[in-house]
């Protein structure tokens, strides 16, 4: 089993809607990353996280510790969200861990 | 800003050739990573750096090797090149290896090992 999953793999939404991301993981963690991978492939971390949550524009991150879980959320999608969003774990030993990505796809 | 630098972009080898992935930062940053993604599956650590100096092995090191050169620069080397190292490879650096640093990305080296 993944470490760190990621539900869905692939969404879909029209312009407008609102998004929820979801990540689980199953390691002790120092903190959770949530990064973008753009369809050129270029990657860009969005928030980090080790309690609470984070906003940053259209973007919402939270996390709840004793749960291990985090969702991103994004209001008023639009089409240039369109992008794979990757959760990523950082372990008290350093060492980083990833999930597979959600391909979320905005129609306009 | 150029941030992190990757040589070349893409790359096709035949098996059992090496070759060597070069990156640079312009952040100062103390940690640099190699990281590869390959399709369905997360980014997987392949080496990193805390600091100049020092290289550690993560998740996936087999068939790799690395160096530090000096504070900008890290480098992967392939020394016999093999199918299964067909993937994208990214490196990223960070100001520190801790948890609440972000990492920064150069743009991918898609590599492929016929």
């Amino acid at each position: 089993k993944n470490e760190v999953e990621q539900s869905p793999q692939n969404l879909t939404a029209q312009e407008g809607e609102f998004i929820t991301i979801n990540c689980s993981y199953s390691v002790g963690i120092s903190a959770l990353h949530w990064l973008q991978q753009h369809p050129g492939g270029g990657i860009v971390s969005l928030f980090m996280l080790s309690s609470g949550k984070k906003k940053h524009g259209r973007l919402i991150a939270t996390i709840n510790i004793q749960e291990k879980h985090s969702s991103l959320h994004i209001t008023a999608s639009h089409p240039r969200d369109s992008a794979v969003y990757i959760c990523a774990v950082r372990k008290p030993n350093n060492d980083m861990r990833f999930g597979a990505g959600t391909r979320l796809t905005v129609k306009p | 800003n150029a941030g992190v630098t990757q040589t070349p972009k893409f790359q096709v080898l035949k098996t059992g050739q090496s070759m060597t992935l070069q990156c640079a930062q312009d952040m100062n940053h103390n940690s640099m990573y190699w990281y590869r993604q390959d399709p369905g599956m997360g980014l997987r650590l392949i080496y990193y750096s805390a600091s100049e100096g020092t290289t550690d092995k993560g998740e996936v090191p087999n068939g790799y090797n690395v160096s530090r050169l000096n504070k900008r620069e890290f480098s992967l080397r392939l020394e016999s090149a093999a199918p299964s190292q067909t993937s994208v490879y990214f490196c990223a650096s960070s100001e520190y290896g801790r948890g609440n640093q972000p990492q920064h990305f150069g743009d991918g080296t898609r590599l492929s090992i016929l």
